[in-house]
């Protein structure tokens, strides 16, 4: 079993909206990633956990809160997102050995 | 500063020849490559790694090479089919601060094999 699970797959919400991404795995990995991609883009790093406690910020805007109540779970909390904000966004997981990063479908999220 | 690049935006290959794609990277703590198959508004699919200690790495119609002294690596698929057709990104990992595996990205290219 290689999956990641990410929900829901579309997001729309206001600017002055609150919302949450979830994303899951069940494969014992013990870190998680969360990554931003636009469109014609690759994907960009925005945070990663490591052992539950998060290890990468990569200066991203407090408008964006990640959360990870457990090893199996991973949560981006949103908050006053502008519409530029607007992008798919990636949930990953990292398995071993081997290095290899799994990912989730995405959320597609659109700021109004 | 893109530390990963992938110089060919878009590739078109007829079917049952060699794809080849390339990637160049700056950051010499790299330590592991992947290469990654995408489609629109999906996630990116895990195709082929290689570790900075071989050269050399293949599975099934998929083979990675790596050249370490020029920091260049390549993706082969032979042969290509019609439904290699997607995005290909290559990406490089470092260790970071306490074991950390932090994955930066290149820029993509379009494969495109013609039937």
């Amino acid at each position: 079993d290689t999956e990641v699970t990410q929900t829901p797959k579309h997001l729309v919400m206001g600017m002055t909206n609150k919302k949450s991404l979830k994303c899951e795995q069940h494969m014992g990995h013990r870190a998680m990633y969360w990554y931003k991609q636009k469109a014609k883009k690759p994907p960009e790093l925005m945070f990663v956990y490591s052992y539950e406690k998060l290890s990468i910020n990569e200066s991203v805007p407090s408008r964006f809160s990640p959360e990870c109540p457990n090893s199996s779970l991973l949560n981006l909390h949103l908050h006053a997102l502008q519409p530029e904000d607007s992008a798919l966004y990636l949930c990953a997981s990292l398995g071993t050995p081997g290095q290899k990063l799994f990912f989730g479908s995405g959320t597609q999220l659109s700021v109004l | 500063d893109q530390q990963v690049k992938q110089n060919s935006p878009s590739l078109s290959v007829q079917e049952g020849r060699i794809s080849i794609l390339n990637c160049d990277y700056t950051n010499s703590m790299f330590d592991y490559f992947l290469w990654y198959k995408k489609y629109p508004a999906e996630g990116p699919t895990f195709l082929i790694s290689i570790s900075s200690i071989k050269d050399k790495n293949e599975d099934g119609r998929f083979t990675v090479f790596l050249n370490k002294s020029a920091k260049h690596l390549s993706l082969h698929i032979v042969p290509s089919q019609p439904g290699d057709s997607a995005v290909y990104f290559c990406a490089a990992s470092a260790t970071f601060g306490s074991g950390t595996y932090k994955y930066i990205f290149g820029t993509g290219t379009r494969l495109k094999v013609l039937a």
